[in-house]
């Protein structure tokens, strides 16, 4: 089975500046996703950015972007440019690469306070 | 982005109703719809996978009795929560599978919450 693991509980930045959220996960698959997702306070669930396992170029989504280490089974998320909107609960998960299940593994969440 | 709806946003109802939470996928076929249930500030937790035309599988620990899925079409899948009681307050997310090996995504409903009374 798959595990998620998001150390931070909670963070807060000042506006304008860099954070970088941490997630580590554990599988034995070689072929999967990862996924940073964002839910702010209306809690609606948004995607903010995917990752092959397969490819090695770390995504990226305007101001967001992905360090993927794969072999250190590492998934950080570094907001740059901060803004107040970007206060949400940040979650990392996992699925499984091509199958019909589709799961995902979630992590506990990250809260994360941008503060003007 | 793909939409997925989600009916009602808001129920409140007594203790030992029934209640219905309708899930829709709006702009693509979903053979595949997830449940979750979320208290306040946790992650979310899968309740079951609704696949179309058939049972839907449920996470162990989850009565399947108690929270009924039916996937009758590719874009429809509903969960009814029967004999609801105080403890079945909370929220509850629904999220349809797009598949592909480069859009494997999973698009969330907006919620839903339950107080039961």
């Amino acid at each position: 089975a798959q595990t998620v693991t998001q150390s931070q509980p909670e963070m807060s930045v000042q506006e304008a500046e860099t954070v970088t959220l941490s997630c580590t996960y554990d599988t034995s698959e070689n072929n999967y996703y990862l996924f940073w997702y964002k839910q702010p306070p209306s809690r609606q669930m948004i995607l903010v950015i995917r990752q092959e396992a397969y490819k090695q170029q770390n995504a990226t989504e305007n101001r967001f972007s992905v360090n993927f280490q794969k072999a250190a089974k590492s998934f950080s998320l570094k907001i740059s440019d901060s803004q107040l909107g970007d206060t949400a609960m940040y979650f990392c998960a996992f699925m499984k690469y091509n199958t019909n299940a589709g799961k995902s593994t979630f992590g506990d969440g990250t809260t994360l306070t941008v503060k003007p | 982005g793909a939409v997925v709806s989600q009916h009602p946003s808001w129920v409140i109802c007594k203790s030992g109703t029934s209640v219905k939470i309708e899930c829709r996928s709006l702009d693509f076929q979903a053979t595949t719809m997830f449940w979750y249930r979320q208290f306040p500030k946790q992650s979310l937790m899968l309740m079951a996978t609704s696949n179309e035309g058939s049972k839907a599988t449920y996470e162990q620990g989850v009565e399947k009795d108690k929270f009924l899925i039916n996937h009758a079409s590719l874009t429809l899948s509903t969960l009814t929560v029967t004999s609801a009681h105080p403890e079945d307050s909370s929220f509850y997310i629904c999220s349809a599978r797009r598949p592909g090996t480069s859009k494997e995504t999973q698009y969330f409903g907006p919620g839903t919450r339950l107080l039961v009374l």
